[in-house]
């Protein structure tokens, strides 16, 4: 069975605190995202990486880094967290689409971040 | 600029009774739309796709049409039940690319 995780579920951290948020696949997945997702935005890719020490910006990469070190492990970084990173973080993986295939990402629970 | 937009932010519908959500886009390189469900406190889960190349796809109690024309998707779902109550996104993509989400549209079962 398709499984990502993330290492936790709630977070609360202080502005200016260095925050990792990670998350780990075991289906040999090529290709592992992150987002945010907040109310009447809905999900915003910050980035993606489709091989291991690959990365890509997505469409809000300001404020954050990224990790891909091992395959099955993708890490978000925020080095200074503001308010403004206040949000749900959901992490995905897919393989990578060949021919016709279809772009169906697997999705971990999410990281609920509240930075005061 | 959003690309892919789901301008109702909330549906609710009786039990047993069609749901209809809507989704619009604006980039005619979209070629694969997904439609994704989630719960409170969980991930989204795929639920259904269709190619441009197609006008219906049906699964089941889904049905997702494609309006290429009109650049507009919907989901069916026949009959709704108290289950299906969650956050529906609507997905797009141009092949190899990345997927741009819509904002999503809060569906309330009532029984």
């Amino acid at each position: 069975d398709v499984k990502v995780t993330q290492s936790s579920r709630y977070l609360v951290k202080r502005t200016g605190e260095k925050v990792f948020l990670e998350c780990v696949q075991d289906m040999d997945h090529e290709n592992m995202f992150w987002y945010r997702q907040d109310p009447g935005l809905g999900l915003r890719l910050i980035y993606f990486s489709y091989d291991v020490k690959m990365k890509e910006k997505g469409d809000i990469p300001e404020g954050y880094s990224v990790s891909r070190e091992k395959k099955e492990r993708f890490s978000l970084i925020l080095e200074s967290a503001s308010t403004n990173q206040t949000s749900m973080y959901l992490c995905a993986s897919r393989p990578t689409i060949v021919g016709g295939g279809t772009d169906t990402q697997y999705f971990g629970p999410g990281t609920r971040l509240t930075v005061l | 600029d959003q690309q892919v937009k789901q301008n109702s932010p909330s549906l609710s519908v009786q039990e047993g009774r069609i749901s209809i959500l809507n989704c619009d886009y604006t980039n005619s390189m979209f070629d694969y739309f997904l439609w994704y469900k989630k719960y409170p406190a969980e991930g989204p889960t795929f639920l259904i796709s269709i190619s441009s190349i197609k006008d219906k796809n049906e699964d089941g109690r889904f049905t997702v049409f494609l309006n290429k024309s009109a650049k507009h998707l919907s989901l069916h779902i026949v009959p709704s039940q108290p289950g299906d109550s969650a956050v529906y996104f609507c997905a797009a993509m141009e092949y190899g690319n990345k997927l741009v989400f819509g904002a999503g549209t809060i569906l309330r079962v009532k029984s």
